[in-house]
C-alpha cells in the first residue's frame, strides 16, 4: 500500500460546479498535511495547509479526518483556471515529506 | 515571496554525457535544499537533501555516485547527473528551505524545474 494515495482522475467537471477529492495516508503518526497545485510541466505550488479544524480559503476548503486517515479538498464554483493536478503532501513522523501522485482536474466550459 | 531559480529549464543530451543543474535561492539564504525527481503522472520523489558545507543525504535507492550534489554556498546547490541514460529522463525540481520550521512547509520554496531528456 502506498503511503499517500490519490485517485489519479482525471475529474472532468463543468465550469461552476463543485468538485471534491480525497487523499488517504497510511501513517497514523503523520504530522502535517498540505495540498499543492501543479500545472503541466511546472513546479508544484502550495495551495493550502490542512488544519485539524479544517480551513477555508476563498473557494477552496480543506478538511482533515485523522480517524479515517484522509484529507479532502473541495473546490466551489470551479473556474477554467482551476484545471491542474492537485498533489497531496504529508509530513510524516520522521519529518519527511511524502507526496501523492496527484489528482488531475479538468474544468470544462 | 521568496524566489528559487533553476538552470537550465530544459536540456536534451546524448546518452553517456553529464548534465549539471543549478538551483539558486535568489533573495534568501538556504541552509538546506532538496532535490526531487518526478516521472510523468507520478509523485515527486525526494532524491537527496543538500546541506550547505556538508555532504548531501541521499534517499534509499538513489546512487550518490551518479547524482552528484554540491551545496557550495547558502544560495546555490548543483545536481550533476553523470553518464546520463534515457531512464534518467525526468523532471528534476529543487526546493530551498528558508526557515527552520520545515514542518510549516510554507518556508519551502520550489524552483521551476528542469526537464531532462536523454537520447
Amino acid at each position: 500500500r502506498k503511503e499517500v494515495e490519490q485517485d489519479p482522475g482525471p475529474f472532468n467537471v463543468p465550469e461552476g460546479a463543485t468538485v471534491a477529492f480525497n487523499c488517504t495516508y497510511s501513517n497514523s503518526a503523520s504530522q502535517s498535511f498540505f495540498w499543492y497545485r501543479q500545472d503541466c510541466r511546472k513546479e508544484p505550488k502550495l495551495l493550502m495547509s490542512v488544519y485539524s479544524s479544517g480551513n477555508e480559503d476563498g473557494r477552496f476548503t480543506a478538511q482533515l479526518n485523522r480517524a479515517s486517515q484522509y484529507i479532502s479538498l473541495l473546490i466551489r464554483d470551479s473556474k477554467l483556471s482551476d484545471s491542474a493536478t492537485y498533489l497531496c503532501v504529508v509530513l510524516d513522523s520522521n519529518y519527511q515529506l511524502i507526496w501523492g501522485a496527484g489528482t488531475k482536474l479538468i474544468i470544462k466550459p | 515571496g521568496a524566489v528559487v531559480s533553476q538552470h537550465p529549464s530544459r536540456v536534451i543530451c546524448k546518452s553517456g554525457t553529464s548534465v549539471k543543474i543549478e538551483c539558486r535561492s535568489l533573495d534568501f539564504q538556504a541552509t538546506t535544499m532538496f532535490w526531487y525527481r518526478q516521472f510523468p503522472k507520478q509523485s515527486l520523489m525526494l532524491m537527496a537533501t543538500s546541506n550547505e558545507g556538508s555532504k548531501a543525504t541521499y534517499e534509499q535507492g538513489v546512487e550518490k555516485d551518479k547524482f552528484l550534489i554540491n551545496h557550495a554556498s547558502l544560495t546555490l546547490s548543483t545536481l550533476t547527473v553523470t553518464s546520463a541514460h534515457p531512464e534518467d529522463s525526468s523532471f528534476y525540481i529543487c526546493s530551498a528551505n528558508r526557515g527552520r520550521r520545515l514542518a510549516g512547509l510554507d518556508t519551502q520554496y520550489f524552483g521551476p524545474g528542469t526537464r531532462l531528456t536523454v537520447l
